[in-house]
């Protein structure tokens, strides 16, 4: 079965420090997302990708945050001036369809975050 | 807003055993979609089952089952005769026909002693 690709798994950066987080999701789809679980807690919806721009992101998603689809194949989330608080798994998913009716996301195995 | 509740926090069950998953979702939608992932120590988050509001018909597929309640806002999972191989974290997840994010429950942890 095809998967969404996550990397690197683990990432350690400095308080302050850029991040890019990077994802390939499953060529044939066209919406991407990213979602992020800090310990212990519940996996949190931060953005969905469509048409080359944003579609819908959650309150989290402040201006810290950034996506982008460079080429055709990987999509990355960047985090400016990391915080510690910012120290979380983050989930790549695609998914074929426009909306959750008839589809399930496909989502990658993670990158772990952890902000020093 | 959306909100899904799974209050059990860590169930252990003895292999062969019957385990059933509690998730109480709020939602203002008429239309909505509930779902039910799990996550293996490996980390990924793995697509089990998908409902949708207008289809209230319980399911059976393989060793996984559900209940789903509209009257009573549920959608209950079970393992039945649980394997070693089921010991994971398990979400339930809810997505509103409105937008196209899945809200989690804080997912229970079921460990599956051999």
């Amino acid at each position: 079965e095809p998967e969404v690709t996550q990397t690197p798994s683990h990432q350690v950066t400095q308080m302050g420090q850029e991040v890019i987080l990077r994802c390939v999701p499953i060529s044939n789809h066209l919406y991407f997302y990213w979602y992020r679980q800090i310990l212990g807690q519940k996996v949190e919806f931060l953005v969905s990708f469509y048409n080359n721009e944003i579609s819908e992101k959650s309150e989290i998603f402040d201006d810290q945050f950034s996506v982008e689809r460079p080429d055709g194949s990987n999509f990355t989330l960047k985090i400016r001036s990391t915080k510690l608080e910012d120290s979380a798994m983050y989930f790549c998913a695609s998914s074929e369809a426009l909306r959750l009716t008839n589809e399930k996301l496909f989502f990658g195995s993670g990158t772990q975050l952890s902000v020093l | 807003a959306q909100k899904v509740t799974q209050a059990q926090t860590e169930i252990s069950v003895v292999e062969k055993e019957d385990v059933t998953l509690d998730c109480v979702y709020e939602t203002r939608d008429t239309t909505y979609y509930l779902f039910w992932y799990k996550q293996p120590p490996s980390g990924e988050l793995v697509f089990l089952i998908r409902r949708n509001s207008f289809d209230e018909q319980n399911e059976i597929s393989g060793r996984y089952s559900w209940n789903f309640q509209k009257s009573t806002s549920s959608f209950n999972f079970t393992i039945t005769a649980s394997q070693v191989v089921d010991s994971a974290v398990y979400f339930c997840a809810l997505s509103e026909s409105m937008n196209n994010r899945l809200a989690f429950g804080k997912g229970n942890q079921v460990v599956v002693i051999p």
